[in-house]
């Protein structure tokens, strides 16, 4: 069993459309990290979300943590084809806030933006 | 210091030969993380480094991976007698410290054949 669940597994959109990916837990987390990768590179944080209920934008990207801190969801508008890429959560910490060092992460969106 | 550097970028072995890859980490990063991630998979992790110190190997690193960091700068993952299952990238991260943000290199893509 997977400590964090994405969905959906892969999202094929054209340019210009919405889409939310989701990560979900039956665990408690003090915070989630979000992460991109690009084919053949490592993944680059986005951003880490900490307080049930935030709300963080980066551009077109809107991170929300779950009021229970218990899931997450990243929202791209009008997406674009250099939003292509695998979009991992990943948590270090458990819900007392105490660092694991290492992170866990889910299994990944596989994003991909047509043209 | 422009990142996390990992040598080779590929590798392409034969089933049965060992193989090495380096992490340079961030200077002045104490931790140094190793994780293996299959395609279209999240990383998972192998081990981690607290400046020399091995503080951590997960069940996934049998007993033919052996990792090193000798100096507490660079690092070094070794496989013995490989296996077409262990054909992954190998991604190396370092962080300032235990809560601080992981950085991650390129990875070393093995194949194994």
């Amino acid at each position: 069993t997977q400590l964090l669940e994405q969905s959906p597994q892969f999202l094929s959109i054209q340019e210009g459309e919405n889409l939310t990916v989701y990560c979900n837990s039956s665990s408690v987390f003090s915070s989630l990290q979000w992460y991109r990768q690009e084919p053949g590179e490592g993944p680059v944080l986005l951003v880490t979300v900490v307080t049930g209920g935030e709300v963080k934008k980066l551009k077109r990207l809107t991170f929300q943590f779950g009021d229970a801190r218990k899931d997450s969801s990243l929202h791209i508008t009008a997406a674009q084809p250099g939003d292509t890429g695998l979009y991992l959560c990943a948590t270090g910490r458990n819900a007392g806030g105490t660092s694991y060092g290492k992170l866990t992460f889910g299994q990944g969106t596989i994003l991909t933006v047509h043209p | 210091d422009t990142g996390v550097s990992q040598n080779p970028r590929h590798k392409i072995t034969k089933r049965g030969q060992n193989v090495t890859f380096r992490c340079d980490p961030i200077s002045e990063h104490n931790r140094l993380y190793w994780y293996r991630q299959t395609l279209g998979q999240g990383p998972e992790f192998l081990t981690y480094f607290q400046n020399e110190a091995q503080l951590e190997k997960s069940r996934l690193l049998s007993d033919r991976f052996s990792a090193e960091r000798p100096k507490g700068s660079f690092s070094t993952l070794e496989i013995q007698r490989t296996e077409q299952g262990d054909s992954a990238m190998y991604l190396c991260a370092s962080s300032p410290s235990s809560a601080g943000e992981q950085y991650f290199g390129p990875g070393t893509r093995l194949t194994v054949t």
